[in-house]
């Protein structure tokens, strides 16, 4: 699986967008770009993923550059409780089962 | 309807000793892998059951080892535990390893070896 980076840390302001950036230059044609977020103590929870085209759902936007290079998790009105450690993972869809390879993530901190 | 549930959700174990823990998948999920969370090598993946059957498994030693039964839900183990296996354990599910869906992950079980 391409290998991801992402800045290890954000602030945002409560009601801004918060745009998490996060680079994956080696990812190849088959490679889907997902996003999961961790809240403290709990169990990572599933945001978004996409292939090539932008996508959105009712808890934020996935914008995938062109080039699939690179992509941003956009949260649209961010709240304190969007406060969480957020993974890009990019990962190849085969019968080869559903591990993901999770970097260091982004620690978003949204402020009053 | 109900996520993915883990028992128990703490539990103090001392060096030597061995631990089970367990998961129940979403209804309907068949796939159950397992992920080790520490502070210093943050998410890494243990194993994954599809059908009772292991298809994956990450870097770990033979002491950690799991199953899964006919009814999905799944267990693992680790005998002789050691001071590093500190660390939250987590389950996902998914309704098969095919597919670019997603995983649900439970709250984890955190265990401390002393």
């Amino acid at each position: 699986d391409a290998k991801t980076t992402q800045p290890p840390s954000m602030d945002c302001a409560e009601g801004r967008a918060a745009n998490l950036p996060c680079n994956h230059s080696t990812i190849s044609g088959n490679e889907y770009v997902y996003w999961y977020r961790q809240i403290h103590s709990q169990g990572p929870q599933y945001i978004i993923h996409g292939l090539k085209n932008n996508e959105t759902n009712e808890m934020a936007s996935l914008i995938i550059t062109e080039d699939r290079k690179s992509s941003t998790l956009i949260l649209p009105h961010a709240t304190l409780r969007d406060t969480a450690v957020y993974y890009c993972i990019v990962r190849v869809w085969s019968n080869a089962g559903n591990m993901l390879t999770f970097g260091g993530g982004t620690r978003l901190m949204v402020k009053p | 309807k109900a996520g993915v549930t883990q028992t128990p959700r703490y539990l103090i174990k001392t060096r030597g000793q061995q631990v089970t823990l367990s998961c129940s998948p979403i209804s309907g999920h068949r796939s159950v892998s397992w992920y080790q969370q520490t502070p210093g090598q943050g998410l890494q993946f243990l194993f994954e059951y599809f059908s009772e059957t292991q298809r994956n498994k990450g870097n770990f030693p033979g002491r950690f080892s799991g199953r899964q039964f006919s009814n999905s839900r799944s267990e693992m183990n680790v005998s002789t535990l050691e001071l590093g296996d500190s660390a939250l354990y987590l389950c996902a599910s998914s309704l098969s390893p095919q597919g670019p869906g997603e995983l649900f992950f439970g709250e984890g079980s955190r265990l401390t070896v002393l």
